[in-house]
């Protein structure tokens, strides 16, 4: 059972490239989401899907697109990379609806994006 | 919108005495769930607790306990009989009961343990 998988690992860009994170998860859930984690800041969410096809903003989306075409992947798109992206990302997800309200989200292990 | 604070950016116990980690918060939402989640050096996020706003007792999970305040809004994470193994950041987290599953995250605590 692989969980969620984030690819890739470490990334380098430079200022103004595009590129995508991608996420899987092999756990049949329905909510998806990514975060951003900074120093000193925690993590903050990016954007968030209910469900193939349903997408929604969090609370930094700007510069950060998203699409949810299956169950499986929601993939993370920075269409021009710009240094303050600098940044580690997680994909997390889990059941939808939340059934007894304490359904927890299962992390993938993170991914280490540099903007030059 | 809900905040979270954890006031302690680092914090060192020798191995098996007791820590407590703070975290507070700040919400108008009656119902709601509270998490302190594990991040070691291998950047991986792990639960550690979770307590439910609904449920007066505490939550304990074998050397990690919880006191909840709801009233103060206040979350410690305490771990009792540290092991070397606890060494990593700590975030609290808070999520609403309605709507989407968003976590608030606080800053963090960084826990060292001194052998």
């Amino acid at each position: 059972n692989a969980g969620v998988t984030q690819t890739p690992k470490f990334q380098v860009l430079k200022t103004g490239q595009s590129m995508t994170l991608q996420c899987a998860q092999d756990m049949n859930h329905e909510y998806m989401s990514w975060y951003r984690q900074d120093p000193g800041m925690g993590l903050r969410l990016i954007h968030y899907s209910v469900g193939a096809g349903i997408t929604d903003q969090g609370e930094v989306p700007n510069g950060y697109n998203v699409s949810r075409s299956t169950t499986e992947d929601f993939p993370l798109r920075l269409l021009s990379a710009a240094p303050s992206q600098t940044s580690v990302y997680f994909c997390a997800s889990s059941y939808w609806p939340p059934s007894s309200g304490a359904n927890v989200l299962t992390f993938g292990a993170g991914s280490r994006l540099t903007v030059l | 919108a809900q905040t979270v604070t954890q006031s302690q950016p680092e914090m060192s116990v020798q191995e098996a005495e007791t820590v407590t980690l703070s975290c507070t918060y700040d919400t108008s939402e009656s119902d709601y769930y509270l998490f302190w989640y594990k991040q070691p050096p291998s950047r991986q996020m792990i639960l550690v607790i979770r307590q439910e706003a609904y449920k007066q007792q505490n939550a304990t999970e074998n050397r990690f306990s919880v006191n909840f305040q709801k009233a103060a809004k206040s979350f410690s994470l305490k771990i009792s009989d540290s092991q070397l193994g606890d060494a990593a950041m700590y975030f609290c987290a808070y999520r609403s009961d309605q709507g989407a599953q968003k976590l608030v995250f606080g800053q963090g605590t960084r826990l060292t343990i001194n052998p």
